[in-house]
């Protein structure tokens, strides 16, 4: 089991669709990533938010919107996405580099597997 | 700039047989190094890191790593491999002096572009 909870785990939809993804850790992790990881690739970066705060948007287009609600809970909202947007969506968190958090790995949830119509 | 290579796309192994998976890294300082597993419709699964210390690092399911400063490698091992290793595997490097520069609280991982491990039975 991981320690990570993503919900949900497959969703499809249409290009004009609005829907979101949603991410979940109870570890006191303070810092809450999203990768985006096409079949048989590494993840590739999108956003990550430390303290609750968006530090790092590795160009992300404005269709994908990320939100933070607490230090537990990240979304990822979609909206007007394209076919090549389909992936499959994953959440980690981590300690902060602060300290000796930097010397901990990333803990990765199961993902969300987004087809896009 | 931190990078790291997988330089085999699969590696092919019978049961019973040991295994390795290479790993080559270039970090503008000292390494951080971590190995992850990924099965089929799952996420990715923390085995294993090199922080500092013994050059020999032992993990989770069996495996283990050997960190070799000299050639910048950081191979991951297993004396004998089971058909249920059969996944993706990816090593990520983060350089120290990221800690530096990023005091807010991030903890970027640089991945390699992942190794298909097959054990035939």
């Amino acid at each position: 089991d991981t320690e990570v909870t993503q919900t949900p785990k497959h969703l499809v939809m249409g290009m004009t669709n609005k829907k979101s993804l949603k991410c979940e850790q109870h570890m006191g992790h303070r810092a809450m990533y999203w990768y985006k990881q096409k079949a048989k690739k590494p993840p590739e970066l999108m956003f990550v938010y430390s303290y609750e705060k968006l530090s790092i948007n590795e160009s992300v287009p404005s269709r994908f919107s990320p939100e933070c609600p607490n230090s537990s809970l990240l979304n990822l909202h979609l909206h007007a996405l394209q076919p090549e947007d389909s992936a499959l969506y994953l959440c980690a968190s981590s300690p902060p580099l602060g300290g000796s958090g930097a010397r901990q790995p990333q803990h990765f949830g199961d993902g969300t597997r987004l087809s896009i119509l | 700039a931190q990078s790291v290579a997988q330089p085999e796309d699969q590696v092919n192994v019978a049961e019973g047989n040991p295994l390795t998976v290479k790993c080559t890294y270039s970090v503008s300082g000292n390494p951080y190094l971590f190995w992850y597993v990924q099965y089929p419709n799952r996420g990715l699964q923390f085995l294993l890191k090199y922080i500092t210390g013994d050059n020999l690092v032992k993990g989770s399911y069996g495996f283990e790593a050997e960190f070799n400063k000299s050639q910048t490698s950081f191979h991951l091992k297993k004396p004998s491999a089971l058909v249920s290793d059969s996944a993706l595997y990816f090593c990520a490097v983060r350089d120290r002096a990221e800690e530096v520069r990023f005091s807010g609280g991030y903890n970027k991982l640089i991945f390699g572009a992942g190794t298909r491990l097959a054990v035939h039975p």
